[in-house]
């Protein structure tokens, strides 16, 4: 089974601060998800990564698919309590029609 | 925008019984899923289906689960016989054709007693 291990799991940070979420496996994938999930609630798509060493830019978030299709970080600049959440790597297993999920990073931005 | 929907949001049933949980897909996407979410873990994968089969299952998915898309528009997923441990959030996802994006509904809360 493919694992997507994202890191840190939990994030705690200052208005302002700047901040990167990893998302790692030792795995190939044709594509990569991020999500946001407010509890309660069904994910969100921020953005879907394809090409390797593609970088994707959504305001104040950056994305980044690893040149080899393995990893991605999301970086978030001068971030803000509403960027606080839980935040989810998904990725489709090469080959087949499944998507496995990362751990998960609960942020919380503090004002 | 087009969005899935997923009926009914919450839902209380005793151990046993069976239960049915619908999702709309966005209209024109071919590839749907369900997967549920443990209270406090993370998102796993239960089915995926195309073309009117399944054609992807996790070793969740056992004889107790089955899904049909039983008037072209509706996706459901079925329950038998409820147990405790599938207490659970139950997400419906959709995919459109040469797109890898898929796009997830708003979740049944399914509470087992």
């Amino acid at each position: 089974t493919q694992l997507l291990e994202q890191s840190p799991q939990f994030l705690s940070i200052q208005e302002g601060e700047n901040l990167t979420v990893y998302c790692n496996s030792s795995s190939v994938f044709s594509s990569l998800q991020w999500y946001r999930q407010e509890p309660g609630e069904g994910p969100v798509l921020l953005v879907t990564v394809v090409t390797g060493g593609e970088v994707k830019k959504l305001k104040r978030l950056t994305f980044q698919f690893g040149d080899a299709r393995k990893d991605s970080s999301l970086h978030i600049t001068a971030a803000q309590p509403g960027d606080t959440g839980l935040y989810l790597c998904a990725a489709r297993e090469s080959g087949t029609y499944k998507y496995i999920f990362g751990t998960g990073t609960r942020l919380k931005v503090l004002a | 925008e087009p969005e899935v929907t997923q009926t009914p949001s919450h839902q209380v049933t005793q151990m046993g019984q069976e239960v049915i949980l619908r999702c709309v897909p966005i209209s024109n996407h071919l590839y749907f899923y369900w997967y549920r979410q443990i209270l406090g873990q993370k998102v796993e994968f239960l089915v995926s289906f195309y073309n009117n089969e399944i054609s992807e299952k996790s070793e969740i998915f056992d004889d107790q689960f089955s899904v049909e898309r039983p008037d072209g528009s509706n996706f459901t997923l079925k329950i038998r016989s409820t147990k405790l441990e599938d207490s659970a959030m139950y997400f419906c996802a959709t995919r459109g054709q040469g797109e890898e994006t898929q796009y997830f509904g708003p979740g049944t809360r399914l509470l087992v007693l």
